[in-house]
């Protein structure tokens, strides 16, 4: 069975300072992960795809698949930066299983 | 970009009664659809999968009896939450997934159903 960890329920860090989200994944197959991310009042939306090995608003991820991790990091968090973060894991049937999520403040 | 249009987005209803939620791809045909609940301070948990023009398929330990599903067509598929209760309380997501080279998924906008 897949699963995907996110240890951190919430992540407080000042602007300016990096930010770090971990997530880690147990699955058996090759997987595709996704960074997913909800602002206050709005819809999840998708932040990151590990296939486009892209950054997006200042993030990046990078799939360790030794250490089964793809966490997320951004070198100069940003108060806008403030939501909750989904890791997700997609298995070969198409199904999208999700981490716990990790709240991030970034405080002024 | 690809949109999932979810109503309603608040529904308060009583005790036995049952709701349908909703879920629309607006400008693409979602031949798939998942439907998500997620409790307070927790995670989004898979309920189920629809298809259209086929049975949906439910994970262990949903009530398919409980939470219908029907994918009526490549652009509409619904849940309807059957002699609702209030622990079925909860915030309801449906997700479908993208196609071609933008491989994510759009989620709906959320319906928070709350039991009285």
């Amino acid at each position: 069975a897949q699963r995907v960890t996110q240890p951190e329920k919430l992540l407080s860090v000042f602007k300016g300072a990096p930010v770090e989200l971990k997530c880690n994944y147990s699955y058996s197959g090759s997987p595709e992960l996704f960074w997913y991310v909800q602002y206050s009042r709005q819809r999840l939306q998708l932040l990151l795809r590990h296939i486009s090995r892209e950054s997006i608003k200042g993030f990046t991820a990078d799939l360790n698949k030794g250490e089964t991790s793809f966490h997320l990091k951004k070198p100069f968090a940003q108060e806008e930066d403030s939501a909750m973060y989904y890791c997700a894991l997609r298995n070969a049937g198409n199904m999208l299983t999700f981490g716990g999520g990790t709240r991030l403040m970034v405080k002024p | 970009g690809a949109v999932v249009s979810q109503h309603p987005s608040r529904v308060i209803c009583k005790s036995g009664t049952s709701v349908k939620i909703e879920c629309r791809s607006l400008d693409f045909q979602a031949t798939t659809m998942f439907w998500y609940r997620q409790f307070p301070k927790k995670s989004l948990m898979l309920m189920a999968t629809s298809n259209e023009g086929s049975k949906a398929t439910y994970e262990q330990g949903v009530e398919k009896d409980k939470f219908l599903i029907n994918h009526a067509s490549l652009t509409l598929s619904t849940l309807t939450v059957t002699s609702a209760h209030p622990e079925d309380s909860s915030f309801y997501i449906c997700s479908a997934p993208g196609t071609g080279l933008s491989y994510g998924y759009t989620f709906g906008s959320g319906t928070r159903l709350t039991v009285v």
